[in-house]
C-alpha cells in the first residue's frame, strides 16, 4: 500500500496570503496524484489531477506540481471559501489511498 | 449536469447488513468506473471499492476482509454496495463517486453521501 503523508496538518493563514501544501508518497506514484478540497458539511471536490491539471471549473489560483514522491498544492491568494481541508490521493497502484489531509484555517 | 444520488444508509446493529445504492444521471454510465469512498465522523477519506464500467472488474480495500460487495446495473445507471457483518468501525458517510477515466482513477464527481451508523 502506498502511504501518503501530508504536511502541515494545519495551516493558519489570512485571506490574500499564499498557501503551500505538501503531499509525500512512500514510493513513487509518477504523476498520478490528485488533490481534493472538502468544505465543512460538503462532499469533497476534485481540484487537481495528474499532479498539475486543474479540474473543470477550478480557479486558476489553485496549482499543483511535483512528480515521483513529492507534490505541492499552491493556492496563490486565499479567498474566504478556500478555508477547508485538502486531501491528496494516488491512483498509481491498488489500493487507492488518500493522505490524512491538511486543514487550512483562518489566522 | 452530473448527479450522483446515494441511498440506503441507516442505523444498524453490529453484525447486520445494508445495501447502499447510487443512481447516476448526466453521464454515459457504462463508460465510467464507479467507486465508493467513506469518511468516518471527524476523520479523513478512505477508498472502499471500485468497479469497472462493464462491471467485469472489482477492487476492494484490504481492510474490508471480504465483507463488502460492489455491483452495478448499467441498464439502471446504478451502482450498489452490499455491506455485511457490519462493525462499529464501519460507521461513516459513504460517498458514491465517478471515475475520471480508467478503473484505477481519480474521483471527479461525488454524491452527497449516505450515513451508515453501526451501533447497538
Amino acid at each position: 500500500e502506498i502511504v501518503l503523508t501530508q504536511s502541515p496538518a494545519t495551516l493558519s493563514l489570512s485571506p490574500g496570503e499564499r498557501a503551500t501544501l505538501s503531499c509525500r508518497a512512500g514510493q513513487t506514484v509518477n504523476i498520478y496524484l490528485a488533490w481534493y478540497q472538502q468544505r465543512p458539511g460538503q462532499a469533497p471536490r476534485l481540484l487537481i489531477s495528474d499532479a498539475s491539471n486543474r479540474a473543470t471549473g477550478i480557479p486558476a489560483r489553485f496549482s499543483g506540481s511535483g512528480s515521483g514522491t513529492d507534490f505541492t498544492l499552491t493556492i496563490s491568494s486565499l479567498e474566504p471559501e478556500d478555508f477547508a481541508v485538502y486531501y491528496c490521493q494516488q491512483r498509481y497502484n491498488w489500493p487507492l489511498t488518500f493522505g490524512p489531509g491538511t486543514k487550512v484555517d483562518i489566522k | 449536469e452530473v448527479q450522483l444520488l446515494e441511498s440506503g444508509g441507516d442505523l444498524v446493529q453490529p453484525g447486520g447488513s445494508l445495501r447502499l445504492s447510487c443512481v447516476a444521471s448526466g453521464i454515459t454510465f457504462s463508460s465510467y468506473a464507479m467507486s465508493w469512498v467513506r469518511q468516518a465522523p471527524g476523520k479523513g477519506l478512505e477508498w472502499v471499492s471500485s468497479i469497472s464500467g462493464s462491471g467485469s472488474s472489482t477492487y476492494y480495500a484490504d481492510s474490508l476482509q471480504g465483507r463488502f460487495t460492489i455491483s452495478r446495473d448499467n441498464s439502471k445507471n446504478t451502482v450498489n454496495l452490499q455491506v455485511n457483518r457490519l462493525r462499529a468501525e464501519d460507521t461513516a458517510v459513504y460517498y458514491c463517486t465517478k471515475g475520471g477515466g480508467g478503473t484505477r482513477s481519480y474521483f471527479d464527481y461525488w454524491g452527497q453521501g449516505t450515513l451508515v451508523t453501526v451501533s447497538s
